[in-house]
């Protein structure tokens, strides 16, 4: 089994729509989660991080965090054509501080 | 330029070639990462360093070797390619390694062996 599951998508949804991308983990140690955006031929970038079960919101971006499901979650408002991209979940621990994990992927599409 | 660079860009190469990636940082950060992205698998790390000189396995470090002489380059080299290790390798960089500090990514080497 896999420490992080990602539905690979592709997702397409229309311009305006609520978009939510998930993923589960299976470890518990996990305490850091971290959302990435990656565009075609480009490398990641880090969109959000939180360390609490929750909500945590940027603008567009809310990161949902739920510990006792293992369960994280990123919705996007109002999606626009230039959020197409791939996203990507990630997962940090205390105990390998420098070895973040992350998921493989959702690849998102919006329709103008 | 400032930033991360990694070069080349593109690279094809033959089974058992030896290969070496390119990664240079201009923000002087300690650490740095090489990744390997694949269909269905995601980022995966080859192998990180903390400093110059300090080096580290990560997932999948089989058949490769990384060295760190200088603080802002973080070479990688596939000592015998094989087909396997076609990929889109990312390197990555962060002031202090820790998982709420950005790490900031390359533009990625895209290498497919024939």
């Amino acid at each position: 089994q896999k420490e992080v599951e990602q539905d690979p998508g592709p997702l397409s949804v229309p311009e305006g729509a609520i978009v939510s991308l998930n993923c589960t983990y299976s470890n518990s140690a996990f305490q850091y989660f971290m959302w990435y955006r990656q565009y075609s031929r480009k490398g990641p970038e880090l969109l959000m991080y939180t360390y609490s079960s929750g909500n945590k919101e940027d603008g567009r971006f809310t990161a949902q965090v739920d510990k006792s499901s293992k369960y994280i979650s990123l919705f996007i408002r109002d999606s626009q054509p230039s959020d197409s991209a791939t996203y990507l979940c990630a997962l940090g621990a205390y105990s390998s501080a420098s070895k973040i994990i992350f998921g493989s992927g959702t690849r998102l599409s919006i329709r103008p | 330029d400032a930033g991360i660079t990694q070069s080349p860009r593109y690279k094809i190469t033959e089974t058992g070639r030896q290969v070496t990636l390119m990664c240079h940082q201009t923000w002087s950060h300690s650490y740095m990462f090489w990744y390997r992205q694949d269909l269905g698998h995601g980022l995966r790390l080859i192998y990180y360093s903390a400093a110059a000189d300090i080096t580290d396995k990560g997932e999948v470090p089989d058949g490769y070797v990384v060295s760190r002489s200088k603080t802002e380059n973080f070479p990688l080299t596939l000592e015998s390619a094989t087909r396997s290790q076609t990929s889109v390798y990312f390197c990555a960089s962060s002031e202090s390694g820790t998982p709420t500090d950005t790490q900031y990514f390359g533009p990625g080497t895209r290498l497919t062996v024939l």
